[in-house]
């Protein structure tokens, strides 16, 4: 079974428009945490926001908010006022247990396109 | 450095040579790691270094790969007879250290693109 999924290959947006990337996790570990990681055209993998298991409030980081249901095993990230320079790879990634690191599990990616 | 450098940018090789790509981490970051990310795929997660020692390497795929840190800075990922199927680009991260409670965030190089022939 897949740990990270994530089942939109590609989005779009309009600018200035708010967007959810959708991301669901499989793991039995009652410590992990989920991340999420952009990687424009250049090929960097830039790091937006974290949210750890056992947090009690949804992680913001600017425009980027991280919608965690635990229960549903679901964190989507959610963009606000997106911008043109926002178009790039969007990546989940967790983290399975307390003391894993940077031993991070990906999922696929979703494509971001934002239009002016 | 300022950032996690990375050399090559890219390489071409031939099936069956040998091939090095190169790590420079952020200077004080004792936590080096290497993934792998194959095209329209995501990173998976190769081996990674605490210090000089390779505390994790069950996600190198075979004996053909292999990694060093000697000196506890600078890594380099080593593989022998290159297949096709090792094609991609390998990234290499580092963070403060392991074991970190919170996020412990990695900051990714640019990556060394490797294309075999």
């Amino acid at each position: 079974a897949q740990k990270i999924t994530q089942t939109q290959p590609g989005m779009f947006v309009q600018e200035k428009e708010a967007v959810t990337l959708d991301c669901t996790y499989d793991t039995s570990d009652p410590s992990y945490g989920l991340f999420w990681y952009k990687q424009p055209s250049s090929g960097e993998m830039i790091f937006l926001i974290y949210q750890g298991s056992y947090d009690q409030q949804n992680a913001t980081e600017g425009r980027y908010s991280l919608n965690f249901q635990k229960a549903r095993k679901s964190a989507n990230l959610v963009i606000s006022a997106s911008q043109l320079g926002d178009s790039a790879m969007y990546f989940c990634a967790m983290r399975e247990g307390p003391n894993q690191g940077g031993k991070l599990i990906f999922g696929q990616g979703t494509e971001l396109s934002v239009k002016p | 450095g300022a950032g996690v450098s990375q050399t090559p940018s890219n390489k071409v090789t031939e099936k069956g040579k040998y091939v090095e790509l190169r790590c420079d981490p952020i200077s004080g970051h004792t936590a080096l790691y290497w993934y792998r990310q194959s095209l329209g795929q995501g990173p998976e997660f190769l081996i990674y270094f605490q210090g000089t020692g390779a505390a994790d390497d069950s996600g190198l795929p075979n004996d053909r790969f292999f990694a060093v840190r000697p000196e506890g800075s600078v890594s380099t990922l080593k593989i022998q007879r290159t297949e096709r199927g090792d094609s991609a680009v390998y990234l290499c991260a580092s963070s403060p250290g392991q074991g970190v409670a919170g996020a412990n965030v990695l900051t990714f190089g640019a990556g060394s693109r490797l294309t075999v022939l």
